[in-house]
C-alpha cells in the first residue's frame, strides 16, 4: 500500500493561475521533502519541512506542513510554463534522515499558455 | 561538479542476463542510495550506503546487489534480470543523513527494459 498519498494525480492549469498539491501520510513525519521532476530527468530538491506548522517559500512556490506533521501542501502562485513537471513529496517516517525516504507517486502538472 | 552521474541512460536486457548500473558522484558525499520508479508506485528504496564499505537493504532489495568500495561509486548489479525489474532506476547521494542540511541529490536515471 502507498504510505504517502498525493493529490491530485494530475493537474492542468492555465498560465497565471494558482494551484495546490497535497501530500498526506497516515503517520507522523519527521521530515517532509518536496522534489520536482522533469520528464526523463532526475529529481530536483525544492524544500524540506520538519516542524509542525512550518512554512517555507522559494520564488513563487510555498510549502506548508500541518501541526500534526501528517499533511503538507505545495502552493504555486501565478503559475508559469517553467513550473510544469511532476512534483513528488518524500518523507522521513522513521527518523533516519535521508537514509530511508518514502515517496509519493507524484502529481503531474501541465501549464497551458 | 558533475553531481550524480548515472550510466547508461537506457538499457534493454533479455531475461536472465546480468548487468551493472553505474553511479558516480563527485561531491564527496558519504551517503548514496538506489531507488526504482514505477508507474503508480512512486520511488522505492532498493539499497543504500552510509559510507565506503557499508551497505544495507531498502524496501525492495531482492534481485539486486550493491557494493561500496570507494566514496565516489555505488554500482547496482542485476544478477539475473527479470521482466519485473523493468523500471527507471535513480541513484541519489547526500553528505550525511542529516535531513536539514543535506537533501538528496539525484542522478538523471537509467531506463531499463527487460524482455
Amino acid at each position: 500500500s502507498q504510505e504517502l498519498e498525493q493529490s491530485p494525480q494530475s493537474l492542468i492549469v492555465q498560465e497565471g493561475k494558482n494551484l495546490t498539491i497535497n501530500c498526506t501520510s497516515s503517520k507522523t513525519l519527521y521530515g517532509l521533502y518536496w522534489y520536482k521532476q522533469k520528464y526523463g530527468e532526475g529529481l530536483i530538491f525544492l524544500m524540506m519541512l520538519q516542524k509542525g506548522g512550518e512554512e517555507k517559500s522559494h520564488e513563487k512556490i510555498t510549502a506548508k506542513l500541518d501541526e500534526k506533521k501528517q499533511q503538507s501542501s505545495l502552493h504555486i502562485t501565478a503559475s508559469q510554463p517553467s513550473h510544469a513537471g511532476t512534483y513528488l513529496c518524500g518523507a522521513d517516517k522513521s527518523n533516519f534522515g535521508n537514509e530511508k525516504l518514502t515517496f509519493g507517486t507524484g502529481t503531474r502538472l501541465t501549464i497551458i499558455p | 561538479n558533475a553531481g550524480v552521474t548515472q550510466t547508461p541512460k537506457f538499457q534493454v536486457l533479455k531475461t536472465g542476463q546480468s548487468m551493472t548500473l553505474q553511479c558516480a558522484q563527485d561531491m564527496n558525499h558519504e551517503y548514496m542510495s538506489w531507488y526504482r520508479q514505477d508507474p503508480g508506485m512512486g520511488l522505492r528504496l532498493i539499497h543504500y550506503s552510509v559510507g565506503a564499505g557499508i551497505t544495507d537493504q531498502g524496501e525492495v532489495p531482492n534481485g539486486y546487489n550493491v557494493s561500496r568500495s570507494t566514496t565516489e561509486d555505488f554500482p547496482l548489479r542485476l544478477l539475473s534480470a527479470a521482466p519485473s525489474q523493468t523500471s527507471v532506476y535513480f541513484c541519489a547521494s547526500s553528505y550525511t543523513r542529516d535531513r536539514v542540511n543535506s537533501p538528496l541529490h539525484f542522478g538523471n536515471g537509467t531506463r531499463l527494459t527487460v524482455t
